[in-house]
């Protein structure tokens, strides 16, 4: 069964202070990694797939890197816009497209 | 303005009762899919749909049931057979076979009073 786990489960940054997330994933066949980025009481919004490993993917200040274990989104000189809870999903090569999704990282960015 | 809508918004429901949600888009994508999403969890597939007229079970289906008459269309029903179903309610879609990305609508928060 495929599992994806995300930590931590809460990070509290000042402006600026740039930080990572980590997402580790046990799957028999990774088709792909998605990131997105989810505001309260909202959908989440798609930020990057990652196919395989050494591939790295940038948006503004948020840049996703992809292991054949886990996966980093590194988030730079966060500003308080930044914001969000930031969720992690595998899609397995063998269970079409469904994706297992991990329980999120809650991001907190102060002025 | 193409997207995804979802309606209601909020929906509170009495114990014992069946209700429907929405899910529309006039993104002209063949795949759309139904999660759930409770606090500290992860989202959990409820049903998909690949084409019109066909649908598949996913993690979580019991006490929900679907329908994909229309293309843009994909309903949801949570019946009175669902234990706990005061959640986060996403519909999302996927342009085509070969396509990986998922889109999400807004949600739906259903309460059970």
């Amino acid at each position: 069964e495929d599992q994806v786990t995300q930590s931590p489960e809460a990070l509290r940054l000042q402006e600026g202070e740039s930080s990572s997330l980590n997402c580790s994933y046990t799957v028999s066949g990774l088709r792909g990694l998605f990131w997105y980025r989810q505001d309260p009481g909202k959908g989440p919004e798609f930020l990057f797939t990652l196919y395989s490993a050494g591939e790295e993917k940038e948006k503004e200040r948020l840049k996703a890197t992809l292991t054949k274990k886990e996966s980093f989104l590194h988030i730079t000189a966060p500003k308080p816009e930044d914001s969000a809870t930031y969720l992690c999903a595998v899609q397995e090569r063998a269970a079409g497209n469904k994706l297992t999704f991990g329980g999120g990282t809650r991001v907190l960015v102060k002025p | 303005d193409g997207g995804i809508t979802q309606s209601p918004k909020y929906l509170f429901r009495k114990e014992g009762q069946n209700v429907t949600l929405s899910c529309e888009q006039n993104l002209n994508h063949d795949a759309m899919y139904w999660y759930r999403q409770d606090p500290g969890q992860g989202l959990r597939l409820i049903y998909y749909s690949q084409i019109v007229n066909d649908f598949q079970k996913g993690d979580i289906a019991e006490g929900y049931s679907v329908s994909r008459e229309k293309k843009e269309s994909f309903p949801l029903t949570v019946t009175s057979a669902q234990k706990n179903p005061t959640a986060f309610y996403l519909c999302a879609t996927r342009e085509r076979l070969g396509t990986d990305t998922q889109y999400f609508g807004p949600g739906t928060r259903l309460t059970v009073l």
